[in-house]
């Protein structure tokens, strides 16, 4: 079965430096996510994407954050400035633009940000 | 204000039995989607099933049911007959129309099967 998949699993890196977090969304699904999720918190929309732009975005999504398809398969979202407070889990995640009307959304495994 | 709320932050099962786990949400939309999400130890986010808000019935999947309570904005997962490989996070969460699918999760709930 198709499924999204992640790169790193797990990035250690220092405050203040550049992060980029790579996904691959199922094949013909059109919208993608990324959500985060702090440790033993719940899980946090971040931004959707559809046609090549940003749909929606939370608050937690400023200016130090930003995604892009650079290639028509992955799905990156880089964080320019990492803060103490960005450790947590980012899930991406994938919507086929019709799923009947279940817009189910499928995960990957996450990755694990952590900054020290 | 929640717009998903999960008073259960721990929940104890025996092996075989079956569990309720809550969810109550808060939406003036007519139209919208329930979802509910296992996450293991390992970390990945599970599909487990889905109620749309006009289903005239309640959802099953194998031995996951919702049982949708739309006057008291409930979707409680009621997991039946549980394994020890049910041990883990649920979330639930809510779509609401015209957010292009985007979810919203509660806090979850974590379920810990026993022998």
């Amino acid at each position: 079965e198709p499924e999204v998949t992640q790169t790193p699993s797990h990035q250690v890196t220092q405050m203040g430096q550049e992060v980029i977090l790579r996904c691959v969304p199922i094949s013909n699904h059109l919208y993608f996510y990324w959500y985060r999720q702090i440790l033993g918190q719940k899980v946090e929309f971040l931004v959707s994407f559809y046609n090549n732009e940003i749909s929606e975005k939370s608050e937690i999504f400023d200016d130090q954050f930003s995604v892009e398809r650079p290639d028509g398969s992955n799905f990156t979202l880089k964080i320019r400035s990492t803060k103490l407070e960005d450790s947590a889990m980012y899930f991406c995640a994938s919507s086929p633009l019709d799923r009947g009307r279940t817009g189910e959304l499928f995960f990957g495994e996450g990755s694990r940000l952590t900054v020290l | 204000a929640q717009k998903i709320t999960q008073t259960q932050p721990g929940m104890f099962v025996q092996e075989k039995e079956a569990v309720t786990l809550d969810c109550t949400y808060d939406t003036s939309d007519p139209s919208y989607g329930l979802f509910w999400y296992k996450q293991p130890s390992s970390g990945e986010m599970i599909f487990l099933i889905y109620q749309g808000s006009y289903d005239q019935q309640n959802a099953t999947e194998g031995r996951y049911s919702l049982n949708f309570q739309k006057a008291r904005k409930s979707a409680n997962l009621v997991i039946s007959a549980s394994q020890l490989g049910d041990s883990a996070m649920y979330f639930c969460a809510m779509r609401e129309v015209g957010t292009a699918s985007k979810l919203t999760f509660g806090t979850g709930t974590r379920l810990q099967v026993t022998l």
